[in-house]
């Protein structure tokens, strides 16, 4: 079956934007997570969101960073008022459920790059 | 708080040579860990976890890691390094409060 999608897969963006980076989650996975890969960094952890229970919003980074998930489907994370260093890739994984053994799968990023 | 750290942002070893990529964590839980790999403008793919049971735990494209608990390591290796290896490794833990944490990163280079 289908992987996860995310979209876009670039954006170019001017300093002090918004933005909103989209992802549909594997079918029928419950959980859905969000990172940001900086350059030559490893991924760090953003948001998850596990069926309709509130989401784990600790790994945002501002108050610029905003994510919702539509039941258990698409989710978007938006970037309010964009500054240089939000400059990454975005990447979305989903899993079956939220326990700690199941494998995540991802999807293939976006490229952000705020000018 | 889990962590993990990756020992050596960058290795590079001859094809047919043993792969080893170091990763040590840090878990006041017992840790589940994994190891993703990251093609050249591709996803994270899965390569293999540990989560209860045996400690050698064998994964896709002939990757094997050890869990040892005493040494807190979950090193990722594979006796003859083929060039489509060349990619970027993550290690990457999680606990009990279902974070999960990545280490950041080991990039493989595989000379002919």
């Amino acid at each position: 079956g289908a992987g996860v999608s995310q979209s876009p897969s670039n954006k170019v963006t001017e300093k002090g934007k918004d933005v909103e980076l989209r992802c549909d989650p594997i079918s029928g996975h419950t959980a859905l997570y969000w990172y940001r890969q900086r350059l030559g960094q490893g991924l760090e952890f953003l948001i998850y969101f596990q069926g309709n229970s509130a989401p784990d919003k600790s790994g945002l980074p501002s108050d610029r960073f905003s994510a919702e998930r539509t039941g258990e489907s698409v989710s978007t994370l938006t970037i309010q008022r964009t500054q240089q260093e939000d400059s990454a890739v975005y990447l979305c994984a989903s899993s079956l459920e939220l326990a700690q053994y199941n494998e995540q799968f991802f999807g293939p990023g976006t490229r952000l790059t705020v000018l | 708080a889990q962590s993990v750290t990756q020992l050596g942002s960058h290795v590079s070893v001859s094809e047919g040579a043993l792969v080893l990529l170091r990763c040590n964590y840090s878990s006041s839980v017992p840790p589940y860990l994994f190891w993703y790999v990251q093609y050249p403008n591709q996803g994270l793919q899965l390569l293999l976890k540990y989560t209860t049971g045996a400690t050698l735990v064998k994964g896709i494209n002939g990757f094997e890691a050890e869990f040892k608990k005493s040494e807190t390591s979950f090193h990722l290796t594979k006796p003859s390094a083929h060039m489509s290896d060349a990619a970027e490794y993550f290690c990457a833990v999680r606990g009990n409060n279902n974070d999960m944490r990545f280490g950041a990163g080991t990039r493989l280079t595989v000379k002919p």
